[in-house]
């Protein structure tokens, strides 16, 4: 275990269906992110949240929604998927200060099929 | 906008070699990079994080070393054993909206 919890680890769904990811971080860090990691590409970052407000969203499409309710916790709900957004979704966190950076910490990922 | 580049994309040898893989990126004003291990459909575990002012890190038989001159970055595993088996990947954070740049990683194959 790294610190970062992630649920579901497997998750099939239909074009049609609403599901929630889930990210959990006991860590102490105070920004969380969600990444997409599709075969053959290299990671991509979807959402930055820092002190539990947004700060990035890289164009990603509106069918995916980030929810930060505390900085403990991160959620990504999904609805009317396409069968392209069939990846691994990566969460991770970091400790950010004036004083630098820290590196990141990842979850085990949640690998979403889309039917 | 930052590229990162990882060589090679694969990579198999026998189990007790020394190996070398490689990592490099075009903008150099980076904060610190960070090399990650992956296996199949897993998550990402951090193996060493090295400061922009610092130009190696060692843990175990791993060491990493950072050029940021030059843009590059090595990572060494010593004595190479079959759980090393894995993907690695290099990751450079340029700040600014938490900007961490991923290579398309190195497959390691290490076999009996």
């Amino acid at each position: 275990e790294t610190g970062v919890t992630q649920t579901p680890r497997h998750l099939v769904m239909g074009m049609t269906n609403k599901k929630s990811l889930k990210c959990e971080q006991h860590l102490g860090h105070n920004a969380m992110y969600w990444y997409k990691q599709s075969a053959k590409k290299p990671l991509e970052l979807m959402f930055v949240y820092s002190l539990e407000e947004r700060v990035e969203n890289n164009s990603v499409p509106s069918r995916f929604s980030p929810e930060c309710p505390n900085s403990s916790h991160l959620f990504l709900h999904l609805h009317t998927l396409q069968p392209e957004d069939s990846a691994l979704y990566l969460c991770a966190s970091s400790q950010d200060s004036v004083a630098g950076h820290y590196g990141y910490t990842f979850g085990s990922g949640t690998r979403l099929t889309v039917v | 906008k930052q590229e990162v580049t990882q060589i090679p994309a694969a990579l198999s040898v026998p189990e007790g070699e020394n190996l070398v893989l490689n990592c490099s990126f075009t903008d150099s004003a980076i904060y610190n990079l960070q090399w990650f291990r992956q296996d199949p459909g897993k998550g990402l575990t951090s193996l060493l994080l090295i400061q922009s002012s610092q130009r190696e890190q060692t843990s175990g038989r791993l060491n990493a070393s950072l050029d940021k001159s030059s843009g590059r970055s090595t990572l060494y595993i010593a004595a190479s054993q079959p759980g090393d088996s894995a993907t690695y990947l290099c990751a450079v954070f340029t700040g600014g909206g938490n900007k961490l740049t991923f290579g398309t990683g190195t497959q390691l194959k290490v076999e009996l």
